[in-house]
C-alpha cells in the first residue's frame, strides 16, 4: 500500500511564525506536491517537485516555500504565516510514466493561524 | 488557463439509484483522467483511472470517456449512503507530472 504522512494533523500558530509542514512517502515516487483546500475553492496547487532538489511553482506560491533535500520527503515552509494561510494542506506523491501518474494524499494538516 | 469543471452539486439521489457526475475540460491535449471520492474531513482518494475513449468499469461504478468532446463522467449503480462524499474529477497532460483538479460534486445518497 502506498503511504504518505504528514507530520502533524492539527496545528495553532500565531500570526508571524515560521511554520514547517512535513511529507514523506515511502512509494519511491519521483513527484511529490502541496496543495490546500478551502471550501468553495477546491484543491489548489502551491508547488510541486519532480526530482530532489528541484521544484515548480504551481497555482498560489506567494507566501510558500518548500524544500526537497530527499526522495522521499517534501516540506511546505510557510516565512511568516497570516490568518489568510489558515486552509487544510494536503500532500499527495505520484510516478513520473504512464500509469503511476495517480496522486496518492497524505491524511492532510488542518492550520489554523491566530 | 487549462480549467476542468465538474457539474455543480449539491446532487442528491435516493439508495439504490445511479449517480451520474460530469466532468469538462478545456485542453485537448489531456491523457489521463481519473476520478477521487473525498469524505468530509478526509483526504481524497482514487477510485478509478481512465486513458481512452468509452467505458471502464469497476464494481459499482462507471468511468466514461469522450475526447473528441472533451469529457468524461462518473456513473455509480445502486448509490449507496456510504457513497455520499464529494467526488473530485482531474485531468492530466503528456507530462504526467500535474494533474488539474475540478472544484468538485457534493453527492447526497438519501436512504
Amino acid at each position: 500500500d502506498v503511504k504518505v504522512t504528514q507530520s502533524s494533523r492539527y496545528l495553532v500558530k500565531r500570526t508571524g511564525e515560521k511554520v514547517f509542514l512535513e511529507c514523506v512517502q515511502d512509494m519511491d515516487h519521483e513527484n511529490m506536491f502541496w496543495y490546500r483546500q478551502d471550501p468553495g475553492l477546491g484543491l489548489r496547487l502551491i508547488y510541486f517537485s519532480y526530482d530532489v532538489k528541484m521544484k515548480e511553482k504551481g497555482d498560489i506560491p506567494e507566501g510558500y516555500s518548500v524544500s526537497r533535500e530527499k526522495k522521499e520527503r517534501f516540506s511546505l515552509i510557510l516565512e511568516s504565516a497570516s490568518t489568510n494561510q489558515t486552509s487544510m494542506y494536503l500532500c499527495a506523491s505520484s510516478g513520473a510514466s504512464r500509469g503511476r501518474e495517480t496522486q496518492y494524499f497524505g491524511p492532510g494538516t488542518r492550520l489554523l493561524v491566530l | 488557463q487549462k480549467e476542468v469543471e465538474q457539474n455543480s452539486g449539491p446532487l442528491s439521489v435516493p439508495e439504490g439509484a445511479i449517480a451520474s457526475l460530469n466532468c469538462t475540460y478545456s485542453d485537448r491535449g489531456s491523457q489521463s483522467f481519473f476520478w477521487y471520492r473525498q469524505y468530509s474531513g478526509k483526504s481524497p482518494e482514487l477510485i478509478m483511472f481512465i486513458y481512452s475513449n468509452g467505458d471502464k468499469e469497476d464494481g459499482r461504478f462507471t468511468a466514461q470517456l469522450n475526447k473528441a468532446s472533451q469529457y468524461v463522467s462518473l456513473l455509480i449503480r445502486d448509490s449507496q449512503p456510504s457513497d455520499s462524499a464529494t467526488y473530485l474529477c482531474a485531468v492530466g497532460g503528456t507530462s504526467y507530472d500535474k494533474v488539474i483538479f475540478g472544484p468538485g460534486t457534493s453527492l447526497s445518497v438519501i436512504p
